[in-house]
């Protein structure tokens, strides 16, 4: 299996413009986690899907940050209007029900607002 | 508010000594416990856990402790290595619920 996915890597973008980041989970693996790692914050969770339908959301910063699932194998972070203090790196994470704490992190995309 | 910190930025330890970092954790219901070991431009990979009915575990080099009446883990590396050298996360869980993480500590072994 090649893990989690997550696309792309690096994104530099200005203030005010729409980003979009993307998250192949493993193949079978029903959860689906978006983490943001700052500095001051280390590793906060977004928002979980279980099953494509979202869990908890509770973590979003604000309604400039919305995520999708439409299908098992896709999942979407979106940022509009983007800002400065959005930038982070941000990780998509995924497992299976049967492995409760078996999370598989993707390598994260280096968002970089100017 | 950080419902799982970790107090100290960073870490130094000379090879071959005991490597400590610390975990502090706010919400008595945390039943699980776990630490994320991540290298640059990686993700976060699982490293070692520990149930709240336990208070140590051990893997190896790596042992976790927990002091549930302090509310406080601790991760001991003995013999530290340089491919130690990463960011370590602390993560706790309410059953099988989100995982909540810490800040991280960067740990560098030098030879």
């Amino acid at each position: 299996d090649a893990g989690v996915i997550q696309s792309p890597r690096h994104e530099v973008t200005e203030m005010g413009q729409e980003v979009t980041l993307r998250c192949k989970p493993i193949s079978g693996h029903d959860y689906l986690f978006w983490y943001r790692q700052t500095m001051m914050r280390g590793l906060e969770l977004l928002i979980y899907f279980n099953n494509n339908v979202p869990i908890d959301d509770s973590g979003m910063p604000e309604d400039r940050f919305s995520a999708k699932m439409p299908n098992a194998s896709f999942s979407t972070l979106k940022i509009q209007p983007s800002e400065p203090r959005d930038s982070a790196v941000y990780f998509c994470a995924s497992r299976h029900t049967s492995t409760n704490y078996g999370y598989t992190f993707g390598s994260g995309t280096r968002l970089t607002v100017v | 508010d950080q419902q799982v910190k970790q107090n100290s930025p960073s870490l130094s330890v000379q090879e071959g000594r005991i490597s400590i970092l610390n975990c502090d954790y706010t919400n008595s219901m945390f039943d699980y416990f776990l630490w994320y070991k991540k290298y640059p431009a990686e993700g976060p990979t699982f490293l070692i856990s520990i149930s709240s009915i336990k208070d140590k575990n051990e893997d190896g080099r790596f042992t976790v402790f927990l002091n549930k009446s302090a509310k406080h883990l601790s991760l001991h590396i003995v013999p530290s290595q340089p491919g130690d050298s990463a960011v370590y996360f602390c993560a706790a869980a309410v059953r099988t619920d989100k995982l909540i993480f810490g800040t991280g500590t960067r740990l560098q072994v030098f030879p």
